[in-house]
């Protein structure tokens, strides 16, 4: 089945540490994308890649870092710099194209609780 | 950051209810005009991308109709089934260069058996 993943599902981390999300997809998308959801707040974007081994800050990218070294994977790192880490992460890819214009698949999301 | 907005935030139908709901959006410089479905516990999943002022698209007893000139779409939901409750997303790219999408709040949709 071609899809995304995202693992793990939930994560528990301490103040202070770094934790990386993983996101896999094997739809051969050249783009991909991090979104962050708070409560009754839209999707927020954090990162996205049109390319391998390129990326672009999205709206809120400070406290973030990724890396793009595979056309299928696009890891997530929140730094001990991201004020409020605490929140539900989503990624996403797609056929890369300006303006927006092919939809975005997304994966399942990995809730992340930072104490 | 340009603003989507949807409304209303969250409705409760009966099912076989038939039931509408809006995306406002900025008129000026659209390219696109995406909507997604998200089911609890679920990946939001596309409905339509709509690019062209007045297209209309279905799916199902699923349609959307877009008006560029003056900034908003419509999602219909035609005899409203339990499976239909989810959160309803639009959103659109900021610019012509651009790559990404903004979201919408969304809207909450609950089907009443």
């Amino acid at each position: 089945d071609g899809g995304i993943t995202q693992s793990p599902k939930y994560l528990f981390r301490k103040e202070g540490q770094n934790v990386t999300l993983s996101c896999e997809q094997n739809l051969n998308h050249d783009a991909m994308y991090w979104y962050r959801q708070d409560p009754g707040q839209g999707l927020r974007l954090i990162y996205y890649s049109q390319i391998v081994n390129d990326f672009q800050k999205g709206d809120i990218a400070e406290g973030y870092s990724v890396s793009r070294e595979k056309k299928e994977s696009f890891p997530l790192t929140v730094t001990s710099a991201q004020k409020n880490p605490t929140a539900f992460y989503l990624c996403a890819s797609s056929i890369s194209g300006l303006a927006g214009v092919y939809e975005q698949y997304f994966g399942p999301g990995t809730r992340l609780t930072v104490t | 950051i340009l603003n989507v907005e949807q409304s209303p935030q969250s409705l409760h139908v009966q099912e076989g209810d038939s039931t509408n709901f809006t995306c406002s959006f900025p008129s000026s410089n659209f390219y696109a005009l995406h909507w997604y479905r998200w089911e609890t516990a679920k990946s939001p999943e596309a409905l339509f991308v709509m690019t062209l002022n007045g297209d209309e698209k279905k799916k199902g007893r699923i349609s959307a109709t877009l008006n560029t000139k003056e900034g908003y779409s419509y999602l219909y939901i035609k005899g409203s089934q339990p499976e239909d409750s989810a959160t309803y997303l639009c959103a659109f790219p900021p610019g012509a260069g651009s790559y990404q999408l903004t979201f919408g709040k969304g809207t909450k949709l609950s089907v009443i058996p």
